[in-house]
C-alpha cells in the first residue's frame, strides 16, 4: 500500500545532542511536510518541500534544518535540541493535481529531550 | 494568528448518538478539509470541501460550508466508540503556497 513512513516511531535524545528524524513516501508526491505538534495543539507548520524548492515558515527556529535528497525521502535535523522541542513530529505529503490538495500523514515521531 | 477555531474543544456523547463539530476561519479560502486524529498518531483525511460548495456527504460524515460566515461544520451521524478521536479543520488560504492551517481541534469522546 502506497503510504508514508517515519522512523523512528519513538525517539529519546538529550539536551543539546543533534538528532534526526526520517520520513518516507511511496505516494510519489510532489510536496513533503514537517509538523511539530504538542499535547492537545495543532499541528505547527515547520517547513515544507514543493519538488526542491525549500520554504520555511517566518517562525521556525533556525535550530530546525531539513533536507530533502530525493522525491521519497525528507529528513528533520534539530541541531541542538532543547526541552521546549519535546513533541510529535508528523511528515505529510501532498499532490496539486485537479486543486485537491489533501495531505497524507504518517504516523509521527515522538520526541523525548532529557 | 490561528486561522481556524473549532468549537467545542471538547465534546462527550453516547454511542448512537450524532455529534457536531464547528469550525470557524478569517480569510478567503480554496477549501477546507476536516482530519480526525487518534491519540498519539497521524492524522487522517476525512472530507475536504471547496469554497464553491456547500454541502458535501462521506459515509456517516455530513460537511456544510458557509463563506459568508467564514464557518463550517462537521457532522458524525450514528457515533460509535471508535469515533473517538481528535478532529481537525484546515483550511487552504487563498495564495498560501501549499499549505493547510490547522484550527486548535476538537476532542470527540463517544462513550459506550
Amino acid at each position: 500500500d502506497a503510504m508514508v513512513i517515519q522512523n523512528p516511531r519513538y525517539q529519546v535524545t538529550q539536551f543539546g545532542k543533534p538528532v534526526t528524524l526520517s520520513c518516507s513516501q511511496t505516494l510519489n508526491h510532489n510536496v513533503m511536510y514537517w509538523y511539530q505538534q504538542k499535547s492537545s495543539q495543532a499541528p505547527k507548520l515547520l517547513f515544507h518541500y514543493y519538488d526542491k524548492d525549500f520554504n520555511n515558515e517566518a517562525d521556525t527556529p533556525d535550530n530546525f534544518q531539513s533536507r530533502r535528497p530525493n522525491t521519497s525521502f525528507c529528513f528533520l535535523d534539530i541541531r541542538s535540541p532543547g526541552l521546549g522541542d519535546a513533541a510529535m513530529y508528523l511528515c505529510a505529503t501532498s499532490t496539486h493535481s485537479g486543486g485537491y490538495n489533501e495531505q497524507f500523514f504518517g504516523p509521527g515521531t515522538r520526541l523525548t529531550v532529557l | 494568528s490561528q486561522q481556524g477555531e473549532e468549537d467545542p474543544q471538547a465534546l462527550s456523547i453516547q454511542e448512537g448518538e450524532n455529534a457536531t463539530m464547528n469550525c470557524s476561519y478569517k480569510t478567503s479560502i480554496n477549501n477546507l478539509q476536516w482530519y480526525r486524529q487518534n491519540s498519539g498518531r497521524g492524522l487522517v483525511h476525512l472530507i475536504l470541501i471547496r469554497s464553491n460548495e456547500r454541502e458535501k456527504h462521506s459515509g456517516r460524515l455530513r460537511v456544510t460550508l458557509d463563506t459568508s460566515k467564514k464557518s463550517s461544520s462537521l457532522l458524525i451521524t450514528a457515533s460509535r466508540a471508535a469515533d473517538t478521536a481528535s478532529y481537525f479543520c484546515a483550511t487552504d488560504v487563498a495564495g498560501s503556497n501549499y499549505k493547510l492551517t490547522f484550527g486548535k481541534g476538537t476532542l470527540l469522546t463517544v462513550n459506550p
